[in-house]
Parts: structure tokens; C-alpha cells; sequence
């Protein structure tokens, strides 16, 4: 089955612990980002990749670090995690020009 | 920054009722989509129509762009109850960045 995946689903750290968000696609897209959403904010961009070792920043990508060593996997790493990274994170993935694939969704508490 | 911009923010019919759903952009578009989310959870494309389509199909579903007047609708004839959720438009910009510009979105309660 042709998806997106992403753990984990529920995460609830504290402040300035290390983090890392996984993201992974079976569909062989060379796009691949990351979203956040927040209420009265919509969804904004962090990090996007168009292909390995390609990525760039978004909207949003203070306090966020990104790699793509590998063409199904973009990792969302949180090196010090703070109260206002507390949100609803989603990786999606595409083939470029087409329509975007989302994973179901982590949600993120930093206490 | 957030491109599109939905209209209404909230609507709430009957079921077997349209709904119609308005979204304007700003600048110029490769394409324009519309997703879906229920709530909390992760988006689910409906439909992609690219700027030199004026109207597509798909199922219930009718997307209309007008790229002269920036703006695009969705339709969705004889609503059912299980189409409550909150519906998003993106934009993906004139660049092949594949950046997506959502915008914030209504959110349909359809009544049964």
C-alpha cells in the first residue's frame, strides 16, 4: 500500500531534549516536507527536499534540522526542543507537480 | 506566508445539501489543490487542477479555477454526514519548488 508513515504518532518531552521525528514513503517521490499546524495559523512549511542530500528551508524552520541521506526517509530532528515547537507535525512526499501525499500526522507536547 | 484563502470559514448543511467552498490566491499557480482533514488527522488529497484547466470532476466533487480572478471553488453535491471535516486549498507557487501554500481552510459540519 502506497503511503506515508511517521513516528511517533504522540510524543510529550521537555524542554531542551533531543528529538527526532521519522517520516518515510514507499512511493519512490523525490519531494519530500514538513509541515506544522496550529490553530488560527493553518499549515506552514518547515523543511522541504527535492531529492538525497537536497533539502532547503521552509516558512518556519528556526529550531528544526532536516536530512535526506537516503530517498525514502526525511527525519525532522529537534535538537533542543521548546514550548512553541509544541504543535501537529506532517511529512508528506509527491512527485513534483503532482499531488502530495501526507502521513497521518505526530503530534508534539514540550513541556 | 498563506497564499489562499478560504471562504466561508465555517459551514454547516443539511445533508443532501451542496456545499460549495470558495479559495483566492495571490500570486500566480503551476496548480491549485484541494485537500481534506478530519479532525486532527493527516490530509487527504482530493483533487489537482493545473492553470490551464477551468473546471474537473470527481465523484461528488467539481473544482472550478479562474486564474484571471486568482480564485477557485469546490463543490460537493448531496453532502453526507461523513463529509464533515475541514477543507483545505493550496497553491504551489509559479516556481517548481513543490512548496505548498495552504490556506486556513473550512471547516463543513454536514447534519444528518
Amino acid at each position: 500500500e502506497a503511503q506515508v508513515t511517521q513516528n511517533p504518532r504522540y510524543l510529550i518531552t521537555v524542554t531542551g531534549k533531543k528529538l527526532t521525528v521519522t517520516c518515510s514513503q514507499n512511493m519512490n517521490h523525490e519531494y519530500m516536507s514538513w509541515y506544522r499546524q496550529d490553530p488560527g495559523l493553518g499549515l506552514r512549511q518547515i523543511y522541504y527536499s527535492m531529492n538525497v542530500e537536497v533539502t532547503d528551508k521552509g516558512d518556519v524552520p528556526e529550531g528544526y534540522k532536516v536530512s535526506r541521506k537516503e530517498k525514502r526517509n526525511f527525519p525532522l530532528i529537534l535538537e533542543s526542543p521548546s514550548p512553541n515547537q509544541t504543535s501537529l507535525y506532517f511529512c508528506a512526499s509527491c512527485h513534483l507537480g503532482y499531488e502530495q501525499y501526507f502521513g497521518p500526522g505526530t503530534r508534539l507536547t514540550v513541556t | 506566508s498563506q497564499q489562499g484563502e478560504e471562504d466561508p470559514q465555517a459551514l454547516s448543511i443539511q445533508e443532501g445539501e451542496n456545499a460549495t467552498m470558495n479559495c483566492s490566491y495571490k500570486t500566480s499557480i503551476n496548480n491549485l489543490q484541494w485537500y481534506r482533514q478530519n479532525s486532527g488527522r493527516g490530509l487527504v488529497h482530493l483533487i489537482l487542477i493545473r492553470s490551464n484547466e477551468r473546471e474537473k470532476h470527481s465523484g461528488r466533487l467539481r473544482v472550478t479555477l479562474d486564474t484571471s480572478k486568482k480564485s477557485s471553488s469546490l463543490l460537493i453535491t448531496a453532502s453526507r454526514a461523513a463529509d464533515t471535516a475541514s477543507y483545505f486549498c493550496a497553491t504551489d507557487g509559479s516556481g517548481n519548488t513543490g512548496k505548498l501554500i495552504f490556506g486556513q481552510g473550512t471547516t463543513l459540519q454536514v447534519k444528518p
